[in-house]
Parts: C-alpha cells; sequence; structure tokens
C-alpha cells in the first residue's frame, strides 16, 4: 500500500456527503478502484474508473480522477449510517496485481 | 453461486504450531492472493498466484508457505517462523486481463496466537 495514500479516518453527520481522498502514483494505472470492508468481513468492489475517464457516477457514489495530479476521491451522498466502514482505493498495475491504500475509517454520527 | 470461501473464520495457534487456512474460489480465476491485515496498515501482500503449480512472494513472504496444486485452491501456512502471526488473513481471486474486476476477496480468517 506503500504507493497509494488516504488519510485515515474521516467522520461525517448522517445526511451529509463524504468525501475520501486518494493519491497513487502509477501513471500506467489501467482502472482505479474503491472497495468497502464492514466490521469483521472481507473487502466488497463499490465501484471502479477506467483511466481515461475524469467522473464516474453511480447512485449515491461519485468518483472522480485527475490524472494530472494523480489523485482520486469517492463522494458518498446522503451518507447513512449503513456506510461506516472501512475504504480502501486501489490501483492495478501491469501485471494485473492490485495495490491497495491503508484504508480510510468512516464513521457516521447521528 | 460463485464466490471464494475461506475457512475457518476463527482459528488459535499455539507458540511453536503451524497451522493452514483454506482458500477455495469457484469463479474459475487464475489468479489468487494472500493478503494480511493489520489495524492501520492496510493490505499486505504475502503471496501470489496466477496459474497453477507457481506462486510468487510477496512484499511479507517470510514465515509463510503456500501451494497451488489447483487452480480453485490456495491454501496458507503459516509456519512457526513468523513471530507475530496475529492478524486479519484475506483470500482474493481474479481473472488475468479482465481488469474492471478487480479482485474478489473471501471473508477472512482471524488468526490468533494463544
Amino acid at each position: 500500500g506503500e504507493d497509494v495514500e488516504q488519510s485515515l479516518f474521516l467522520s461525517v453527520r448522517e445526511g451529509d456527503s463524504s468525501v475520501i481522498n486518494c493519491t497513487y502514483t502509477d501513471s500506467s494505472s489501467t482502472y482505479l478502484y474503491w472497495y468497502k470492508q464492514e466490521p469483521g468481513a472481507g473487502l466488497q468492489l463499490l465501484t471502479y474508473i477506467f483511466s481515461n475517464m475524469d467522473m464516474k457516477q453511480d447512485q449515491r457514489l461519485t468518483v472522480l480522477l485527475n490524472k494530472k495530479d494523480k489523485h482520486l476521491s469517492l463522494r458518498i451522498a446522503d451518507t447513512q449510517t449503513g456506510d461506516s466502514a472501512i475504504y480502501f482505493c486501489a490501483e492495478s498495475s501491469n501485471d494485473y496485481k492490485l495495490s491497495f491504500g491503508a484504508g480510510t475509517t468512516v464513521t457516521v454520527r447521528a | 453461486d460463485g464466490g471464494i470461501t475461506q475457512s475457518p473464520k476463527y482459528l488459535f495457534r499455539k507458540e511453536g504450531q503451524n497451522v493452514t487456512l483454506s482458500c477455495e474460489q469457484n469463479l474459475n480465476h487464475d489468479a489468487m492472493y494472500w493478503y494480511r491485515q493489520d489495524p492501520g496498515q492496510g493490505l499486505r501482500l504475502i503471496y501470489y498466484s496466477q496459474i497453477v503449480n507457481d506462486f510468487q512472494k510477496g512484499d511479507i513472504a517470510e514465515g509463510y508457505s503456500v501451494s497451488r496444486e489447483k487452480k480453485e485452491s490456495f491454501p496458507l501456512t503459516v509456519t512457526s517462523a513468523q513471530k507475530n502471526p496475529t492478524a486479519f488473513y484475506l483470500c482474493a481471486s481474479s481473472p488475468i486481463g479482465v481488469e474492471q474486476d478487480g479482485y474478489t476477496f473471501g471473508s477472512g480468517t482471524r488468526l490468533t496466537v494463544v
């Protein structure tokens, strides 16, 4: 995960938007991903974005990609208590392996 | 339903013992991976395999061993040489070349040294 950096914690009020940020280093990454991990569980793929896209929207999720700055963000609209989890950013490499960030723990407060 | 299954969910190991964690997938994926997760450190790659009978060391392979005798199975052995094995272990699989699918993860095994 050293090549992918994320802030470790985010606290957000229920109903507000959450924005989780990530920076990556491999400019040749074809795909970038966001995964969600609930307590005691494995990782679940939330969404991905192809490297030639700037934005992808999927219901409450919006992914923004700035290739020049190697910056990726995930916005969750109308954050709910069920969104409390650890969110991982990941980038693909030429040998099909993924590099993961350390994860951002999102806490939703009432 | 296709998926990836890890067992057991919880495992306790005495000092000096080897233990084996199971990972089985029926997704017909070529590649399989083992990660270790510690609080605040994200996922660290232990071993991976992209084809049967072949596997590669990841970033923290010392004290671990794997085998890939079947496409569906990629067991991880935590040996007595691993000095700090208490962690959450995650297995994942993926097709090769279909990048938008990313990885599919199992539900994890929590290993505790007692």
